[in-house]
């Protein structure tokens, strides 16, 4: 079984930059939550996809934007990059249904702000 | 969805039984109580979900009292490895999981 798969690992950027995240969801899942976790906090929910269609969404900007792909991979973009931007971006996969709701999550990606 | 309340932090010793507890006062009745281990610098892992009484698995075990106002997060024999955030998160199933700031747990030789 294919787990979440993250990319880039890590990438540095500076302000008002533009910056795509990719996720390639579990092998079987449809839905995809993107979290932000900057230093010392727990992961904030940006928003969920499911099934291509935006399903949720936290309390963030709208310049924070995503796609989900018919293999149910993802994008999280983010434009006019700000120093606060500087975190953890988790992608986590999930199958939708009501059964345990549990998230498989990618090891992130660490963006930097300069 | 429920506000959860769990300590900043804890500290125990390789081979002791951990206890976590988290406050959810306001818990709805389609609410399950679910935990989440954190890694430095990794996604969190799911560890055990429940919604009454006691669930166990291989990894730990949770009990839930019958008021369902809170709930403990027990780790038998603990080791170095298991020095983590673990977080706390009430919701329904369909719900989209929201975290809080977990409980920092350091496990010491």
């Amino acid at each position: 079984e294919t787990g979440v798969t993250q990319s880039p690992t890590h990438l540095i950027k500076t302000r008002g930059q533009q910056v795509t995240l990719r996720c390639s969801s579990q092998s079987g899942h449809n839905t995809v939550s993107w979290y932000q976790q900057a230093l010392g906090q727990g992961p904030q929910f940006i928003f969920q996809y499911y099934r291509e269609e935006e399903n949720g969404r936290g309390n963030f900007p709208p310049r924070f934007s995503g796609l989900q792909f018919p293999n149910y991979s993802s994008e999280l973009n983010v434009n006019a990059l700000e120093l606060d931007d500087s975190a953890l971006y988790l992608c986590a996969s999930s199958t939708g249904s009501a059964d345990t709701g549990e998230l498989f999550f990618g090891e992130g990606s660490r963006l930097t702000v300069l | 969805l429920a506000k959860t309340t769990q300590p900043i932090s804890m500290d125990s010793y390789e081979g002791q039984e951990v206890n976590i507890t988290c406050s959810h006062n306001n818990i709805a009745t389609n609410d399950y109580i679910t935990w989440y281990q954190q890694f430095p610098s990794q996604g969190p892992r799911f560890i055990i979900q429940g919604y009454k009484t006691k669930v166990t698995n291989e990894v730990a075990s949770l009990f839930i009292p019958a008021d369902r106002k809170s709930s403990t997060l027990s780790l038998p024999r603990v080791s170095l490895s298991d020095t983590a955030v673990y977080y706390c998160l009430v919701g329904g199933r369909d719900d989209k999981i929201i975290f809080g700031k977990g409980t920092r747990l350091h496990i010491l030789p």
